[in-house]
């Protein structure tokens, strides 16, 4: 399985300012995800990010909001913009864990607060 | 678009009974079946997954679950847990056909007690 890392692994940010999440991969893969766990709610899919194309957004999810890169097939960051109270979450980053398994495998999450 | 639910937001149970969690999709599509568990403080792990073939699957610790497409369930159980099994678990789905996209259940939050 790939092992995935996420930096930072929290942080407490205030009102209005922005965020970058950064996730690392050490195989190369096609898709990436990003995830958000609101405080006691389950996953919700954020946007999917491929490599050298624009992210695709889930209802809900705007690029402004959530500005997303993927510069190459090991890395990607999310960043949070502007942020409210309401952001407070846990955010995980996804892979596909190869052609034809239809698997994701999940890093450890980002856990955000924001005052 | 597919929806997952997950009739028990809390399982309590004693270590070494036998414990189900429930889940049960809707989808107009056929999807793949998945169960993750998320222990204390720890990332998102795949327990087990149906995709295709026996409609019964199994986990290396001891779980199973059942695809019942009649209806629509993915039932997760295990005959005898372990302290070490208290986590919150997910049931999730995605479409055959899409983009791999995850659709989660709420999440049962399983807790063992000695």
């Amino acid at each position: 399985s790939a092992v995935i890392s996420q930096k930072p692994s929290r942080d407490i940010c205030q009102r209005g300012t922005s965020l970058t999440i950064q996730c690392q991969v050490d195989s190369q893969v096609t898709m990436m995800f990003w995830y958000r766990q609101q405080p006691g709610q389950s996953l919700t899919l954020i946007a999917t990010a491929n490599q050298g194309s624009e992210a695709t957004y889930e209802s809900g999810f705007v690029i402004d909001k959530f500005p997303i890169s993927r510069p190459n097939l090991t890395f990607s960051t999310l960043t949070v913009s502007n942020m409210s109270p309401e952001d407070s979450s846990i955010y995980l980053c996804s892979v596909d864990a190869g052609p034809r398994t239809d698997t994701q495998y999940f890093g450890p999450g980002t856990r955000l607060t924001v005052l | 678009a597919q929806s997952v639910t997950q009739l028990d937001s809390q399982v309590p149970v004693f270590e070494e009974a036998p414990v189900e969690l429930r889940c049960n999709y809707s989808s107009s599509v056929s999807v793949y079946l998945f169960w993750y568990v998320q222990y204390p403080n720890q990332g998102l792990q795949l327990l087990l997954k149906y995709l295709s073939g026996s409609t019964l699957v199994k986990s290396i610790n001891g779980f199973e679950a059942e695809f019942n497409k009649s209806q629509t369930s993915f039932h997760l159980r295990k005959p005898s847990v372990h302290i070490s099994d208290t986590a919150e678990y997910f049931c999730a789905v995605s479409e055959i056909q899409g983009a791999q996209k995850l659709v989660f259940g709420q999440g049962t939050r399983l807790t063992i007690n000695p």
